[in-house]
């Protein structure tokens, strides 16, 4: 499969609480890019993390990366009821600009 | 700056008919990128194009083909439509060929009846 692999599929937490995402991929990459989806709308680019970074903030976004385990978190701290979406990682191969999409995790904020 | 836009938002065709969907980059950006979303199969890869060429193609029949033009707008087209082409058609622009943000824009949502 072309996909990569994301944990949970699905969270549930209470507002003010932290979410953290995993996600797995195959192939070497230049960078690894965080989306998040609404409802099957379009993808909102959240943040980019290049292959010889380890960590990087962006507001309330943590993202890491571990090319060694080909593996990625995303922390979103003091979360809020508008965070409820689909949140994708998606890979970008070396070979160009093709990203290899994680099957997604819907978070689920209760205000 | 504008944002990725896609034409149109919605469409309806029937099998057997052919449809044509089109993006615009944002401003200055040269490299464009198609997706197709599906609740079976997930964000799978089309095609991408960087100045006019065609630099990847993902695994997807040749009923599907694309191009891109010199004001870095591209097109797709899918012929022969078949009732599992029904998916949300996405587009991403980026800067460079590779190494760039990429953004997306809203889709096209393809029903085939």
């Amino acid at each position: 499969s072309q996909q990569g692999e994301e944990d949970p599929q699905a969270l549930s937490i209470q507002e003010g609480e932290n979410a953290t995402m995993n996600c797995s991929y195959k192939t070497s990459i230049n960078n690894l890019q965080w989306y998040r989806q609404n409802s099957g709308r379009g993808l909102v680019h959240l943040i980019l993390i290049r292959s010889n970074e380890r960590e990087k903030h962006s507001g309330r976004l943590r993202v890491t990366l571990d090319t060694s385990k080909k593996s990625s978190s995303l922390l979103i701290t003091a979360s809020r009821a508008a965070d409820t979406a689909s949140y994708f990682c998606a890979a970008e191969e070396t070979s160009g600009s093709r990203l290899t999409f994680g099957e997604g995790t819907q978070l689920t904020v209760n205000p | 700056k504008a944002g990725v836009t896609q034409t149109p938002r919605y469409l309806i065709k029937t099998r057997g008919q052919q449809v044509t969907l089109s993006c615009s980059p944002i401003s200055g950006h040269r490299s464009v990128s198609w997706y197709q979303q599906t609740p079976g199969q997930g964000l799978q890869f089309l095609f991408e194009y960087f100045s006019e060429t065609q630099r990847n193609k993902g695994n997807f029949p040749g009923r599907f083909s694309g191009r891109q033009f010199s004001n870095s707008r591209s097109e797709m087209n899918v012929s022969t439509l078949e009732l599992g082409d029904s998916a949300l058609y996405l587009c991403a622009s980026s800067f460079e060929w590779r190494g760039s943000e990429q953004y997306f824009g809203p889709g096209t949502r393809l029903t085939v009846t």
